[in-house]
């Protein structure tokens, strides 16, 4: 299994442009989610999704699109980039309720390091 | 909202001694998770302990062990024998049972000395 990977590993966007971030799990799970890291404020949570079809919002969605449309894939759309977005993001992924006896365990994605100049 | 606490930006530590982590936290739930990660330099998180808030024993993996009060909220991770590979950021999270959602403290630098 490849895990959850992240493409790309570094973007330089000018404000006002637009793009995707990739990431994708081979694992079958069905959670799926989007952070962002800052200096001094640890991950926060921008969307989630527990299934194809379904997506909502964390805690900081704004500026941010999401759509789930299989189970494998969970792009993240930036609509105008803003220097403000400049972040590392990460993508993690995990099953819902228990397997094999455990409750489940998220695994993260490399990381994708933007920078919106 | 739940929040979680990391009061200690850094903290450094001889190679093969101990060093100790604080987090709080704030919740009303009585159903919930507690996690460390670990950031290294390759920015790769990597899952350290867990802990269910239902669980009276604290939980161990090798050389790391945390602390769990549940009464005061606190959750501490100690590491012993501390190795040169032990050097990273290390977070602490939060979630309730029934949700995925995890939230994190800002996170303290382990700096390890050799």
């Amino acid at each position: 299994n490849a895990g959850v990977t992240q493409t790309p590993k570094f973007q330089v966007l000018k404000t006002g442009q637009s793009m995707t971030l990739q990431c994708a799990q081979d694992m079958n799970h069905e959670y799926m989610s989007w952070y962002r890291q800052d200096p001094g404020m640890g991950l926060r949570l921008i969307h989630y999704s527990v299934g194809a079809g379904i997506t909502d919002q964390g805690e900081v969605p704004n500026g941010y699109n999401v759509s789930r449309s299989t189970t494998e894939d969970f792009p993240l759309r930036l609509l105008s980039a803003a220097p403000s977005q400049t972040s590392v993001y990460f993508c993690a992924s995990s099953y819902l309720g228990y397997k094999r006896g455990k409750r489940e365990t998220q695994y993260f994605g490399p990381g994708t390091r933007l920078l919106v100049l | 909202a739940q929040t979680v606490t990391q009061s200690q930006p850094e903290m450094s530590v001889q190679e093969a001694e101990t060093v100790t982590l604080s987090c709080t936290y704030d919740t009303s739930e009585s159903d919930y998770y507690l996690f460390w990660y670990k950031q290294p330099p390759s920015r790769q998180m990597i899952l350290v302990i867990r802990q269910e808030a239902y669980k009276q024993q604290n939980a161990t993996e090798n050389r790391f062990s945390v602390n769990f009060q549940k009464a005061a909220k606190s959750f501490s991770l100690k590491i012993s024998d501390s190795q040169l590979g032990d050097a990273a950021m290390y977070f602490c999270a939060y979630r309730i049972g029934n949700d995925y959602k995890l939230s994190f403290g800002a996170g303290t630098t382990v700096t390890v000395r050799a």
